[in-house]
């Protein structure tokens, strides 16, 4: 069964500092893949990043990148330069499964707060 | 690029009564959507699978009776809450494939979700 584990309930960074969401998986599959999704207050999920397990180089997308350890199954999505706009619920989710359908597993999720 | 759209996204019942809740596909077609349920401050979870054309499939523990699922086109999957009662009470949100450009992996796209309060 695969698992995702989101360590920090809440973060607090400050305006225009880099902060760091941890999440780490468990999976005995060799082939799946990582997701980072955003959940303002609204209450849509945003998809932000995806990292292949196969990906050797990790993932960016703008301010978005994945740190992926593979070695240590941790796919840590790091935000640079926070804006007030980035306060919000962030998912880490992996596909279950060889061709799982997209089929999600997610983590617990982390309150991030960005403050003046 | 890919939209998901929900509706209604706010919703109060009273218990015993059944609600509906439809999930669109605006400028594309999906074959696949998948519901979530998620609680109050914590995550979402798995409910079934919508096929076009076909059964949903459940996930374990997810009663199929309660949580009635049709996929009658390409662009509309409902997820109906039959004889709903209070501990239905949730945030249901539903999901489709789309492409991920760049990758070329698949990545779901979310509508905005339904809140079903039941009293």
């Amino acid at each position: 069964a695969q698992k995702i584990t989101q360590t920090q309930p809440g973060m607090f960074v400050q305006e225009k500092e880099a902060v760091t969401l941890d999440c780490t998986y468990d999976t005995s599959d060799q082939s799946y893949g990582l997701f980072w999704y955003k959940q303002p207050s609204s209450g849509e999920m945003i998809f932000l990043i995806y990292q292949g397990s196969y990906d050797e180089q990790n993932a960016t997308e703008g301010r978005y990148s994945l740190n992926f350890q593979k070695a240590r199954k941790s796919a840590n999505l790091v935000i640079s330069a926070s804006q007030l706009g980035d306060s919000a619920m962030y998912f880490c989710a992996m596909e279950r499964g060889t061709g799982g359908g997209n089929k999600l597993t997610f983590g617990t999720g982390t309150q991030l707060k960005v403050e003046l | 690029g890919a939209v998901v759209s929900q509706h209604p996204s706010r919703v109060i019942c009273k218990s015993g009564t059944s609600v509906k809740i439809e999930c669109r596909s605006l400028d594309f077609q999906a074959t696949t959507m998948f519901w979530y349920r998620q609680f109050p401050k914590q995550s979402l979870m798995l409910m079934a699978t919508s096929n076009e054309g076909s059964k949903a499939t459940y996930e374990q523990g997810v009663e199929k009776d309660k949580f009635l699922i049709n996929h009658a086109s390409l662009t509309l999957s409902t997820l109906t809450v039959t004889s709903a009662h209070p501990e239905d009470s949730s945030f249901y949100i539903c999901s489709a494939i789309t492409g991920l450009a760049g990758s070329g992996a698949n990545v779901l796209t979310f509508g905005a979700g339904s809140r079903l309060t039941v009293l």
